[in-house]
């Protein structure tokens, strides 16, 4: 079935470090791609969302490109702040079944001053 | 407006005893999602109401687990006889209509079974 593989955490930067949460899918067709994050306390919130290939999504500095050729949609971010500590969450939807998420593990960040 | 809220935020009960876990939409939202995060491992999806009815529940994992939706407000899921495996993180989603990948999700519930 379809799945998703995130890298192991935690990963940890020092404020202001260039991050790379890698992210690569296997399915049939052509599904959608999301990366969630989850805040200390919080529930899981949507980051940013690419529909097809070649698609960027992008919001609060973070972007990833959805690479159809190598299965890929990985996160990164410029410059991280202590605020974007969290658990990132990688995620697909069926192009059939656009309703049921299909998530990795999940990947703790972890900045510091 | 209120977010998706979850009750408890915690409960650990024994192996064999039964637990409901409660779910509130966001008002006005017709499909809610229940899904489970096992320590350290992915979230799978467990299922799908649109409004009252079930639109899939093919992540169900055996029949110890039922899930309501009574009125098509609040969900809840109950676990009978809890065992060992069930432990983890219950988390419940709601969207309104059809958009793609946006789903508020609550904070969860942590189950212990002990």
């Amino acid at each position: 079935g379809d799945s998703v593989t995130q890298m192991e955490g935690p990963v940890t930067l020092s404020e202001e470090a260039f991050l790379t949460i890698n992210c690569t899918y296997t399915a049939t067709g052509y599904p959608s791609l999301f990366w969630y994050v989850q805040y200390p306390g919080e529930g899981l919130q949507l980051l940013l969302k690419a529909t097809k290939a070649d698609d960027k999504g992008s919001n609060k500095g973070f972007e990833a490109t959805y690479r159809k050729e190598t299965t890929s949609f990985h996160l990164e971010k410029g410059s991280v702040q202590v605020s974007d500590s969290a658990v990132y969450f990688c995620a697909l939807s069926e192009p059939y079944n656009t309703d049921k998420l299909i998530f990795g593990t999940g990947t703790r960040l972890q900045v510091f001053p | 407006e209120a977010g998706v809220t979850q009750f408890p935020s915690h409960s650990v009960i024994e192996k064999g005893q039964t637990v409901t876990l409660r779910c509130d939409p966001i008002s006005g939202h017709d499909n809610l999602y229940w899904y489970r995060r096992v320590m350290g491992k992915e979230i799978k999806f467990l299922l799908h109401f649109v409004k009252e009815s079930k639109q899939d529940e093919s992540g169900m994992p055996n029949n110890r687990f039922l899930a309501e939706r009574t009125g098509g407000t609040y969900s809840t899921l109950k676990v009978q006889p809890a065992e060992l495996e069930d432990s983890g993180v219950y988390f419940c989603a709601s969207s309104r209509g059809l958009q793609l990948g946006k789903q508020y999700f609550g904070p969860g519930t942590r189950l212990t079974v002990l």
